[in-house]
């Protein structure tokens, strides 16, 4: 079975600062991995995905993640928070057969203090 | 090209009615899934269609089921409606079903 765990529910940021959204998997298998953005009233957007090529994977809107199997992570970083990055964030594991479901970790609430 | 649109962005029912919600994928996509979103429970995935088969289901009760058209517009029928059911529903499209979903912005149902 696969789970998504992120550690803390509500991460606050100065604009400028460093964005860090923490994110740990369990897999039996090798598995796909995401984060995506929901801003309110609004879906997921997908930010970014790792699908076994490079480790360092960057996405959208500046934000990268770099998978590390030793640590069953992947963390979400952004070097420089703009007030636009306020959101909920969330992370997800999917397998790699055709039609496999994502699971969704809990979400990270972002805010961007000015 | 246009996303994916969920159709009708907020309904509000009575206790023990039924509703279907319609997702239209992007074109050319075959696979389409169903999310639901609570704030208790976050994201579950409720079911997956590719070419009109369900291909995958989550473990929601019967009352929640769906279809996937021939033109692989999607809807997706909850009877009985309870209070728990209130949620945003997300429909997801992808080509193949693999990784590259795209999501819509979600039905907003309210069990009153």
């Amino acid at each position: 079975a696969q789970s998504v765990t992120q550690l803390g529910s509500h991460v606050s940021v100065s604009e400028g600062a460093l964005v860090l959204l923490r994110c740990n998997y369990s897999s039996s298998v090798p598995p796909y991995l995401f984060w995506y953005v929901q801003y309110p009233n609004q879906g997921l957007q997908l930010l970014l995905k790792y699908t076994s090529a490079a480790t360092l994977v960057k996405g959208i809107n500046g934000f990268e993640a770099e998978f590390k199997k030793s640590e069953t992570s992947f963390h979400l970083t952004k070097p420089s928070a703009h007030m636009s990055d306020a959101a909920e964030y969330f992370c997800a594991v999917s397998g790699r057969n055709y039609g496999q479901n994502f699971v969704f970790g809990p979400g990270t609430r972002l805010s961007v203090l000015p | 090209k246009a996303g994916v649109t969920q159709t009708p962005r907020y309904l509000i029912k009575t206790r023990g009615q039924q509703v279907t919600l319609s997702c239209s994928p992007i074109s050319g996509h075959r696979s389409v899934s169903w999310y639901q979103q609570t704030p208790g429970q976050g994201l579950q995935f409720l079911f997956e269609y590719f070419s009109e088969t369900q291909r995958n289901k989550g473990n929601f009760p019967g009352r929640f089921s769906g279809r996937q058209f021939s033109n692989s517009r999607s809807e997706m029928n909850v009877s009985t409606l309870e209070l728990g059911d209130s949620a945003l529903y997300l429909c997801a499209s992808s080509l193949d079903g693999l990784y590259g979903y795209t999501f819509g912005s979600g039905t907003r149902l309210t069990v009153v």
